[in-house]
């Protein structure tokens, strides 16, 4: 089965701390690609962070970073320094076979 | 530079009606996904299109149909509303068929 599961529904985080959100998945290829994407309260949403996974290097953007762990099939996502901005869903999306599938999501609410 | 635009932002439409959702890709995009969001739930990949051509379906019946025009545009066809088709629709643009995604605000689809 290609599936992406997002353990955590939702997660808090102090503003100026990190945050750790899960990701697993299944697949029996070698040759996919993975994404972390957010989406905003009513605003569309935006990629944070690519992973091809033919890769072994971490995906690193600026504040964003990732833990992939390709025999375990998991790609977290690390926020450091988390700020107001980075409160939205978060998903967890996987593409490979030209078929994209994606988690149900983590809810981030950052506090001041 | 445009962004991702769809349209309408709003539609209702009776069961058993069909309707019709128009996307405008990014400049410089050959390739569109369409994605069908229900409330409170990751994105389900529907299908995409590369050039003009059907490239990859998630698990949606025949009803669900889509075209991409010569300017990569596209659009997505439902016949046959059924309540659950109830959802906000998704439509995201990119320059080949795994890179990254630059979505659309999305139309949100009532059925009644």
């Amino acid at each position: 089965a290609q599936t992406v599961t997002q353990s955590q529904p939702e997660m808090s985080v102090q503003e100026a701390e990190t945050v750790t959100l899960s990701c697993t998945y299944d697949t029996s290829e070698s040759d996919y690609y993975l994404f972390w994407y957010k989406q905003p309260p009513s605003r569309q949403m935006i990629l944070v962070i690519r992973q091809e996974a033919y890769k072994q290097q971490n995906a690193t953007e600026n504040r964003f970073s990732v833990n992939f762990q390709k025999a375990a099939k998991s790609f977290s996502l690390k926020i450091s320094d988390s700020q107001l901005g980075d409160a939205a869903m978060y998903f967890c999306a996987k593409y490979n076979f030209n078929k994209f599938y994606f988690g149900s999501g983590t809810k981030l609410n950052v506090k001041p | 530079e445009t962004g991702v635009t769809q349209s309408p932002t709003h539609l209702i439409k009776t069961r058993g009606q069909q309707v019709t959702l128009r996307c405008s890709s990014q400049s410089g995009h050959n390739t569109v996904s369409w994605y069908q969001q229900a409330l409170g739930q990751g994105p389900q990949f529907i299908f995409q299109y590369y050039r003009e051509e059907e490239n990859g379906r998630g698990n949606f019946p025949p009803r669900f149909s889509g075209l991409q025009f010569p300017n990569y545009s596209s659009e997505l066809n439902v016949n046959a509303l059924e309540l659950d088709d109830s959802a906000l629709y998704l439509c995201a643009s990119s320059s080949d068929s795994y890179n990254e995604q630059f979505f659309g605000p999305g139309t949100r689809l009532t059925v009644l």
